[in-house]
C-alpha cells in the first residue's frame, strides 16, 4: 500500500513566523494535491502539483513537488491565524493499478496572533 | 449553489443498530467516495464509485457498504455499527476520477455506544 507521511504532526507558532511541512512517501506519484481542513468542515483544496519540481505559490503560500515526485512541502510564509488549520497532502494510488486515493496523516497548525 | 451534503452531522447510535449515512452531490460528478478520519491516521478511504453501479474497496472498507444506483447519491451503510467505527466521516465527489478537485461534505460525527 502506498503512503504518505506528513510532518511534524503538530506545529504551534507566533504570528508572522515562518514554518514548512512535508509529505513524503516511499513511492512515486504522479501528482499531489494539499488541502486544508479547519474545524468542522471538510477539507478544501489549496493547489496541485503534477510536474517533478514543480514550484506553485499561493500569496504566502509555497508548495513544491519533489524532482522524483516522491515528496512534497508547503512552506508558509509571515503565518497569520487564519492560517490555523488541518493541512492534507494526497495523491492517487496509481502504482496499487487503482482509483483510490490516498491521504497523508495530517500536519495540525496553530498559529497564534 | 454546488455542494456536496451529508445527513446527518451527528449521530450517537448503539452496537448492531443498522444505520445509513447519506451523502448527494448537485455537481454531476463521477466520482465518489467515503473517508473516516481519526486522530493521528488522517483520512483513510473506507470506499469509492467511479460511476452509477461501479464501486470499489479502499483501504478500510470492513464493516461498511456503499450503492450506487443513481449519480447523485453514494449513501454509506453501517450494517452492524462496533464501537471501533465511531469517527468523522466524510463523502466527497470530483468530476471524473481520483486526480481531480475532491469536494467535500462537511462531515458526518458517528459514535456507536
Amino acid at each position: 500500500t502506498q503512503l504518505l507521511e506528513q510532518s511534524p504532526q503538530f506545529l504551534s507558532i507566533q504570528e508572522g513566523e515562518n514554518l514548512t511541512v512535508y509529505c513524503n512517501s516511499s513511492s512515486v506519484f504522479s501528482s499531489l494535491q494539499w488541502y486544508r481542513q479547519e474545524p468542522g468542515e471538510g477539507p478544501v483544496l489549496l493547489v496541485t502539483v503534477v510536474t517533478g519540481g514543480e514550484v506553485k505559490k499561493l500569496k504566502r503560500l509555497t508548495f513544491q513537488f519533489g524532482d522524483a515526485r516522491k515528496d512534497s512541502s508547503l512552506h508558509i510564509t509571515a503565518a497569520q491565524p487564519g492560517d490555523t488549520g488541518l493541512y492534507l497532502c494526497a495523491g492517487p494510488a496509481v502504482r496499487e493499478n487503482t482509483d483510490k486515493l490516498i491521504f497523508g496523516t495530517g500536519t495540525r497548525l496553530q498559529v497564534f496572533p | 449553489e454546488a455542494q456536496v451534503t451529508q445527513n446527518p452531522r451527528y449521530l450517537i447510535t448503539v452496537t448492531g443498530k443498522k444505520l445509513t449515512v447519506t451523502c448527494s452531490q448537485n455537481m454531476n460528478h463521477e466520482y465518489m467516495s467515503w473517508y473516516r478520519q481519526d486522530p493521528g491516521l488522517g483520512l483513510r478511504q473506507i470506499y469509492y464509485s467511479m460511476n452509477v453501479e461501479v464501486t470499489d474497496k479502499g483501504d478500510v472498507p470492513e464493516g461498511y457498504k456503499v450503492s450506487r444506483k443513481e449519480k447523485r447519491n453514494f449513501p454509506l451503510i453501517l450494517e452492524s455499527p462496533s464501537p471501533n467505527q465511531t469517527s468523522l466521516y466524510f463523502c466527497a465527489s470530483s468530476l471524473a476520477g481520483q486526480m481531480d478537485i475532491q469536494y467535500f461534505g462537511a462531515g458526518t460525527r458517528l459514535s456507536v455506544l
